[in-house]
């Protein structure tokens, strides 16, 4: 499964754009990229998923470049409830959709 | 429509001793997977089970050990309890054995294990 590398922390502040962006220079033919946000003491929550180009939906945007060797989650206008921990995972997931996780990237939004 | 839901959640234990995190899987979801989450780490793949069967391992020794029942919920095992097993477990369920598009796993809120 690819190696994946994020920010360790990002501070924003209510209403800006928040970009985070994930390298993964070994992702293979078959591997989707999927985010994840977690809160704490809570589980992983599915944010969203992509294979190449942009993906929308209505939380986040997925912009994922021609070589596929990175990605950005795109959250708009976030708000302090988006205070958590974001994961970028690359994968085919056909090993039974074995999730692997790093270390992800903690968000702080400020008033 | 009942999300996935773990019991209980929190539980101390003495190193040494055995211990049965359980939980139900989302109405119908038919694979579940299981995680620990040591503090300030990300969630690290145990195994997951799909129809009763042990589907896939990640790297963790065999005191580590699971079930899943007809209804598809599940146990997770963990014997000869070590200090380093003090954890958040995470259990998640899907309806799909194969990966990508709508590959979405559903976690449960954990449970918090302590072990002194």
């Amino acid at each position: 499964l690819a190696k994946t590398t994020q920010p360790i922390s990002m501070d924003s502040y209510e209403g800006q754009e928040v970009n985070i962006t994930c390298s993964h220079n070994n992702i293979a033919t078959n591997d989707y990229i999927t985010w994840y946000q977690q809160f704490p003491s809570q589980g992983p929550r599915f944010i969203i998923q992509g294979y190449k180009t942009k993906v929308t939906n209505e939380v986040a945007s997925l912009f994922i470049p021609a070589d596929r060797k990175s990605s950005t989650l795109s959250l708009p206008r976030v708000s302090l409830s988006d205070t958590a921990v974001y994961y970028c995972l690359v994968g085919d997931m056909g090993y039974g959709n074995k999730l692997v996780f790093g270390a992800g990237t903690i968000l702080r939004v400020k008033s | 429509e009942t999300g996935v839901t773990q019991s209980p959640t929190h539980l101390i234990k003495t190193r040494g001793q055995q211990v049965t995190l359980r939980c139900s899987s989302q109405s119908g979801h038919n694979t579940v997977s299981w995680y620990q989450q040591a503090l300030g780490q990300g969630p690290q793949f145990i195994f997951q089970y799909y129809r009763e069967e042990e589907n896939g391992r990640g790297n963790f020794p065999p005191r580590f050990s699971g079930l899943q029942f007809p209804n598809y919920s599940s146990e997770l095992n963990v014997n000869a309890l070590e200090l380093d097993d003090s954890a958040l477990y995470l259990c998640a369920s899907s309806d799909q054995l194969a990966g990508g598009p709508g590959s979405e796993q559903y976690f449960g809120p954990g449970t918090r294990l302590t072990v002194t």
